[in-house]
């Protein structure tokens, strides 16, 4: 079975310069999440899907970042403009509906972001 | 307030024997739940096991098993038999939110195994 899957897993660009990561849940899946995860502050996620609804954007930075889920299998996270404290590894996951709380968020490999 | 503390920054174990990998969290919920997950040098992330509040009996997978003591508020991982691929990041999290879907991250331990 094909697990959640990014892209792309590097990116190097330039401060100013509109960033665009991807992801694709696993199929069946009706919840996804974005995290990001730098050394000063851990994995902080930055928001969640149910049913492709935004649930929670409480931990989007800032108006220079957005995502957005058009459809059960593709959601993006984009930043404009970029600045260098960006640069960190986003990552997306998916989680399941069915058997409950349990269930665990499955993560995708990553996205390494570098803001030059 | 940290609601996921990971008080041991890094770890070290010797091949083949068993270590505890602590966490303890903070919550006035009745329902939560707690996962562990682990993130090898490669850098993805690795669902190892989960305990609910309600479980009874303490959680196991294969070589992995939660101590989960609800009255200290304390979820540690005990992996037995400590193999060289153990070395690795782990997190411990909690789940949290209405609908049950956010995680919240500890630090993190980091885990070397010696051969």
């Amino acid at each position: 079975d094909a697990g959640v899957i990014q892209s792309p897993r590097h990116e190097v660009t330039e401060m100013g310069q509109e960033v665009t990561l991807r992801c694709k849940p696993i199929s069946g899946h009706n919840s996804l999440f974005w995290y990001r995860q730098t050394m000063m502050r851990g994995l902080e996620l930055l928001i969640y899907f149910n049913n492709n609804v935004p649930i929670d954007d409480s931990g989007m930075p800032e108006d220079r970042f957005s995502a957005k889920m058009p459809n059960a299998s593709f959601s993006t996270l984009k930043i404009q403009p970029s600045e260098p404290r960006d640069s960190a590894v986003y990552f997306c996951a998916s989680k399941g509906a069915s058997g409950g709380y349990n269930q665990p968020q499955h993560f995708g490999d990553g996205t390494r972001l570098s803001i030059l | 307030a940290q609601k996921i503390t990971q008080t041991q920054p890094g770890m070290f174990v010797q091949e083949k024997e068993a270590v505890t990998l602590d966490c303890t969290y903070d919550t006035s919920d009745q329902s939560y739940g707690l996962f562990w997950y682990k993130q090898p040098s490669s850098g993805e992330m690795i669902f190892l096991i989960y305990q609910g509040s309600y479980d009874e009996q303490n959680a196991t997978e294969g070589r992995y098993s939660l101590n989960f003591q609800k009255a200290r508020k304390s979820a540690n991982l005990v992996i037995s038999a400590s193999q060289l691929g153990d070395s690795a990041m782990y997190f411990c999290a909690m789940r949290e939110g209405q609908d049950g879907n956010k995680l919240v991250f500890g630090a993190g331990t980091i885990l070397r195994v010696k051969s």
